[in-house]
């Protein structure tokens, strides 16, 4: 059966980068295009970025361009999510997800990072 | 890139019906036939429910339909039951990026 499993929980302080990883099982890695999405405390959900094939194959929403990096290493079939230049309000979980079709169809989910920012 | 505006909050007795709009721009929701809709329980991770616009993955009961008119897309979910009290969020494909919409809350009462 499909399976995300991601990284355990992180704290952080203000100004440091944060590197989430979501190991994928259960299905052909290489097939489908990743994203990443995170949800503040009480908030809705937030699309950051996906990351397709390969590593250079990313796309990153507006407002975190320049501090996140999404990258894939195929050969143990995870996926990486790295977000620097840390703030309070980046505070959330952070969730991975498998895309199916176009659009942003995310048909398996990992259980969610949470990632608490605090000086 | 904006959220997609949702109604906070939406609510129906057991059996009845509930419909849920997704208001975007023709950017985003009116411009392509990639809507996805989500259900998040509290302290869970979002489940997908309907995807390009009107279909349902597999295990999704037909009691939620998905449908657009314009730049508005909306959720029905029939026949309401207590397990469908949650937060749907609506998602779109907006060409150079995603986007979520601001998310409603059912209860059922």
């Amino acid at each position: 059966q499909v399976q995300l499993v991601q990284s355990g929980a992180e704290v952080k302080k203000p100004g440091a980068s944060v590197n989430i990883s979501c190991k994928a099982s259960g299905y052909s890695f290489p097939d489908h295009t990743m994203h990443w999405v995170r949800q503040a405390p009480g908030q809705g959900l937030e699309w950051m970025g996906q990351v397709g094939p390969k590593s250079d194959d990313t796309i990153y929403a507006q407002r975190f361009q320049g501090r996140v990096t999404m990258t894939r290493d195929t050969s143990i079939n995870t996926v990486y999510m790295a977000l620097s230049r840390l703030r309070s309000d980046d505070t959330a979980v952070y969730f991975c997800g498998r895309v199916i079709g176009y659009g942003l169809n995310l048909d398996y989910w990992g259980q969610g990072t949470p990632v608490t920012v605090s000086s | 890139q904006s959220a997609l505006t949702q109604p906070p909050s939406a609510s129906g007795s057991p059996g009845q019906s509930v419909t849920i709009s997704c208001t975007g721009t023709s950017s985003d929701v009116g411009g392509y036939n990639y809507v996805s809709w989500y259900q998040q329980h509290p302290g869970k991770a979002p489940k997908l429910i309907i995807y390009e616009v009107n279909k349902r993955p597999s295990g999704v009961p037909d009691r939620f339909s998905g449908s657009k008119s314009g730049n508005t897309a909306s959720l029905t979910v029939s026949g309401l039951q207590a397990d469908d009290e949650a937060d749907y969020y609506c998602a779109s494909f907006a060409g150079s990026h995603n986007v979520f919409g601001t998310g409603t809350t059912v209860t059922v009462l």
